[in-house]
């Protein structure tokens, strides 16, 4: 089955600085890549995500990058604010056609905390 | 609220006992999946339905767990027999299906056995 890790476990930046999350995956079939944030207490929540035939993704200022060859993706944060102080977790799954996704296997997760 | 719900949000119960949980999830989203986390892990996967159908399960879910949708609306976890490492949240995700791959998280059952 799929396996995902992610690094780091921990990432502390300061407010306004960049943050970068990568993770690696090991089924060459999985197509479809989403992030989410989970607030303290609260649901996980969809951030942004990637389809396999694409290799990188914005918006605003949370970026997602792909590489296929060699099976890792990452989420980048510019402009870091207190607010995004949360844990990102990263995900795997096959999409099947029709668009209709199977089942997630998540990453461990980061825990950032951007100081003012 | 039209997100995903779920009922209880919290659970204490002793080891042994039954517990069922109760998801719905948002309307006309035709999968409907189960997850459980503990903490500092990301969720797991336990099982999905596709509108009534269960299609898959993971080994995760020993025989003491049971899942159903019995309209394919709502959906009920039960867990029998519980035991200490059950402690977890317990996530219920859906997505609309064909067509769409986002999958909306609820706010979870958290549980506790003691």
């Amino acid at each position: 089955g799929e396996n995902v890790e992610q690094h780091p476990s921990t990432l502390s930046v300061q407010e306004g600085d960049s943050a970068v999350i990568k993770c690696t995956y090991s089924d060459s079939a999985s197509n479809y890549f989403p992030w989410y944030k989970q607030e303290l207490g609260k649901r996980p929540q969809l951030i942004i995500d990637i389809r396999s035939n694409v290799g990188e993704k914005k918006d605003q200022r949370i970026a997602v990058t792909l590489n296929k060859t060699a099976k890792h993706f990452s989420l980048h944060i510019t402009e870091t604010q207190p607010e995004d102080s949360a844990v990102y977790f990263c995900a795997a799954s096959l999409s099947l056609s029709g668009g209709s996704n199977y089942k997630l296997t998540f990453g461990k997760g980061t825990l950032l905390t951007v100081n003012p | 609220d039209t997100g995903v719900s779920q009922d209880p949000r919290h659970k204490i119960t002793k080891r042994g006992q039954n517990v069922t949980f109760r998801c719905d999830p948002i309307s006309e989203h035709n999968r409907l999946y189960w997850y459980r986390q503990t903490l500092g892990q990301g969720p797991e996967f336990l099982t999905y339905f596709q509108n009534e159908a269960q299609l898959e399960k993971s080994r995760l879910l020993s025989d003491r767990f049971s899942a159903e949708r019995p309209k394919g609306s709502f959906s009920t976890l039960e867990i029998q027999r519980t035991e200490q490492g059950d402690s977890a949240m317990y996530l219920c995700a859906s997505s609309l299906g064909t067509g769409s791959t986002e999958q909306y998280f609820g706010p979870g059952t958290r549980l506790t056995v003691t």
